[in-house]
């Protein structure tokens, strides 16, 4: 069974910093790999989805990556913003396309 | 293009009552997912329709929880009868294997609060 974990669970930081946040996987063998982003009260937006066989996607301030053989991913937030204060949640499509998810890390960007 | 489209947002029922939440999917999605969230967690699936057939209902509570695609477009998810523990926002996304290789798209949800 695919495990997805999220580490940290939360993060500070002031307005202008890097993000980083990471995402592990028990089980290599996926399809591809969704970060979303959640406000309060609201659904999930996709933010970028890569694929298996990709080693990084790129939007505007983002960029993931992918190391499948290590079961890990990073979304990188360039010169992050008060807007960025969200939960970013990382979901693994294994091969035999079932979906699991992380629990998430909760940002906060300081003004 | 139109999002995915949830009903109701919010409802606020007793433990032991009925509800069912109606979700309608981004127009030619085949595949429907119906989620629960419960609060600080991730979403877990609960359902997953392939036009009207059911792919994966592994971790959907049959002996309360039910729910149908029937003409392969809008789904319904119902709970009879609610627990306490059914409090949770629950997620509908579609997705369109083809064009987008799964990638999946979420509705606003619908936060159920049973007490």
């Amino acid at each position: 069974k695919q495990e997805v974990t999220q580490i940290p669970a939360a993060l500070s930081v002031p307005e202008g910093e890097n993000l980083v946040l990471n995402c592990s996987f028990t089980d290599s063998a996926i399809y591809n790999l969704q970060w979303f982003r959640q406000d309060p009260g609201k659904g999930l937006t996709s933010l970028l989805l890569i694929q298996s066989s990709q080693r990084e996607q790129t939007s505007g301030r983002l960029n993931a990556s992918l190391d499948k053989s290590s079961g890990r991913s990073t979304l990188y937030i360039a010169a992050s913003q008060p807007g960025d204060s969200a939960t970013y949640l990382c979901a693994v499509r294994s091969n035999d396309y079932k979906l699991s998810f992380g629990a998430g890390t909760t940002v906060t960007v300081r003004a | 293009e139109a999002g995915v489209a949830q009903s109701p947002r919010y409802k606020i029922i007793e433990k032991r009552q009925s509800v069912a939440f109606w979700c309608n999917p981004i127009s030619g999605h085949a595949t429907l997912y119906w989620y629960q969230q419960i609060l600080g967690q991730g979403p877990k699936l609960l359902i997953q329709f392939q036009n009207n057939g059911v792919v994966d209902d592994s971790q959907l509570p049959k002996d309360r929880f039910s729910a149908e695609r029937l003409k392969g477009v809008d789904s319904t998810l119902k709970i009879q009868p609610a627990k306490l523990e059914d409090s949770a926002v629950y997620l509908c996304a579609s997705s369109d294997r083809i064009l987008a290789f799964y990638e999946q798209y979420f509705g606003p949800g619908t936060r159920l609060t049973v007490t």
